[in-house]
């Protein structure tokens, strides 16, 4: 199993440009998760999934967007890039009974300049 | 009051030695705790989880849970300079979210 992959490692965009950021599980998780963080800061969620075509927004969901077409990918729209969302990206996957324990991709350093 | 709080150190013991790392949590009704290990540069990596109060033991690592002080640690016995890093822990905040502290940095030295 390669668990939670990311793509891509890193990433520059100009100011207002937008981009994807891929993420898969192959766990058969049910519930998904996207996370930025910030240098020395802890992680804050954006969006979140239950399931296949339920998303929900978390703590800091403005400027981005999400979708959730099939178990596996829940792929992060960054539309119209602004240099507040340079960050670390990390997507997480849990299974649906307890214990919930999360599971990361290795993450995705993007910079705005 | 932050939800899951800990002491972002640096925490620095001599290689050998016990780690003591702290997280105290605000929400009575929390469940489920994690700790978790980050390396610089690198994604969380899930070390214990533990539910019930007490200690809970794998290899050189200890959780210890008190719900009613509302506080959980992580002990790390024989420290090892491959075991600095910074140190998470989350709380759940219903079956599927978790509440994250922002970290405890731990430096062994040798």
């Amino acid at each position: 199993n390669a668990g939670v992959t990311q793509t891509p490692k890193f990433r520059i965009l100009k100011i207002g440009q937008s981009m994807t950021l891929q993420c898969t599980q192959d766990m058969n998780h049910n519930y998904m998760y996207w996370y930025r963080q910030d240098p020395g800061m802890g992680l804050k969620l954006i969006y979140y999934s239950v399931g296949a075509g339920i998303t929900d927004k978390g703590e800091v969901p403005n400027g981005y967007n999400v979708s959730r077409s099939t178990t596996e990918d829940f792929p992060l729209r960054l539309e119209l890039a602004a240099p507040s969302q340079t960050s670390v990206y990390f997507c997480a996957s849990s299974g649906t009974g307890p214990p919930y324990e999360q599971y990361f991709g290795p993450g995705t350093r993007l910079t705005v300049t | 009051q932050k939800e899951v709080e800990q002491n972002s150190g640096p925490l620095s013991v001599p290689e050998g030695a016990i780690a003591s790392l702290n997280c105290t949590y605000s929400d009575r009704g929390s469940q489920s705790f994690f700790w978790y290990r980050q390396y610089s540069g690198k994604s969380p990596e899930l070390i214990m989880s533990i539910y019930s109060n007490g200690d809970k033991e794998d290899g050189r690592f200890t959780a210890q849970l008190n719900k009613a002080s509302q506080y959980v640690s992580l002990l790390i016995r024989d420290s090892q300079p491959s075991d600095s890093a910074t140190y998470l822990c989350a709380v759940n905040k219903n079956n599927y979210q978790l509440i994250w502290g922002a970290g405890t940095k731990l430096i062994i030295k040798p």
